[in-house]
């Protein structure tokens, strides 16, 4: 399998532009992350689906971000309008479900909003 | 909700040498610790778990140890190598199928 694939690996925008991030998660996992790395956050949450459903978008920071998991087999992310403060990089991140634990991190999309 | 915290933020360690990172975390009902090892530009990666019902476990050069009372946990390195070098994330959740809240990290030097 090729891993959890991400896309873009990196993206310079400007502020106020519409960003959207993609995920394609391993075949066969049905949970999804998207997590967002800062120096000074570390590593955050910021939704979760189960079976294409988000459980848990507590992490997300603010309405200018959403989630989506149309099917098994594909989720976005996407910032509108961006900030500079939304400057990062995100992973995605799958696994098999209840009672596996691990998960299988993507390399990540390093944005930078300018 | 879960918190964890993770100390040091830098370790390094002369090569040969052992290593240990410590984290803490708030919520009781967390039962399920991995840890994960990021090298530079690739996403976290899983290399040892542990459950609330285990107080150690050990894999190679890997162990992790877990006090519930106190609700400690940590990783330790035996016989560092160069290849160890990169940044450790402990992590929390409540049960296998639930959230992993993650520590802030540590970057690990191995020194020649």
């Amino acid at each position: 399998d090729a891993g959890v694939i991400q896309s873009p690996r990196h993206e310079v925008t400007e502020m106020g532009q519409e960003v959207t991030l993609r995920c394609k998660p391993i075949s066969g996992h049905n949970s999804l992350f998207w997590y967002r790395q800062t120096m000074m956050r570390g590593l955050e949450l910021l939704i979760y689906f189960n079976n294409n459903v988000p459980i848990d978008d507590s992490g997300m920071p603010e309405d200018r971000f959403s989630a989506k998991m149309p099917n098994a087999s594909f989720s976005t992310l996407k910032i509108q309008p961006s900030e500079p403060r939304d400057s990062a990089v995100y992973f995605c991140a799958s696994s098999f479900g209840p009672n596996t634990g691990e998960l299988f991190f993507g390399e990540g999309s390093r944005l930078t909003v300018l | 909700g879960e918190n964890v915290e993770q100390h040091p933020s830098t370790l390094s360690v002369q090569e040969g040498d052992s290593a240990v990172i410590k984290c803490t975390y708030s919520d009781s009902a967390s039962n399920y610790f991995p840890w994960y090892k990021q090298e530079l530009g690739k996403g976290p990666q899983l290399i040892i778990d542990i459950r609330s019902n285990v107080g150690e476990k050990k894999d190679q050069r890997i162990a992790v140890t877990l006090n519930k009372t106190a609700k400690h946990f940590s990783l330790h390195i035996t016989e560092t190598q160069p290849e160890d070098s990169a940044v450790y994330f402990c992590a929390a959740s409540r049960n296998r199928d639930d959230k992993i809240i993650f520590g802030k990290g540590t970057r690990l030097h191995i020194l020649p």
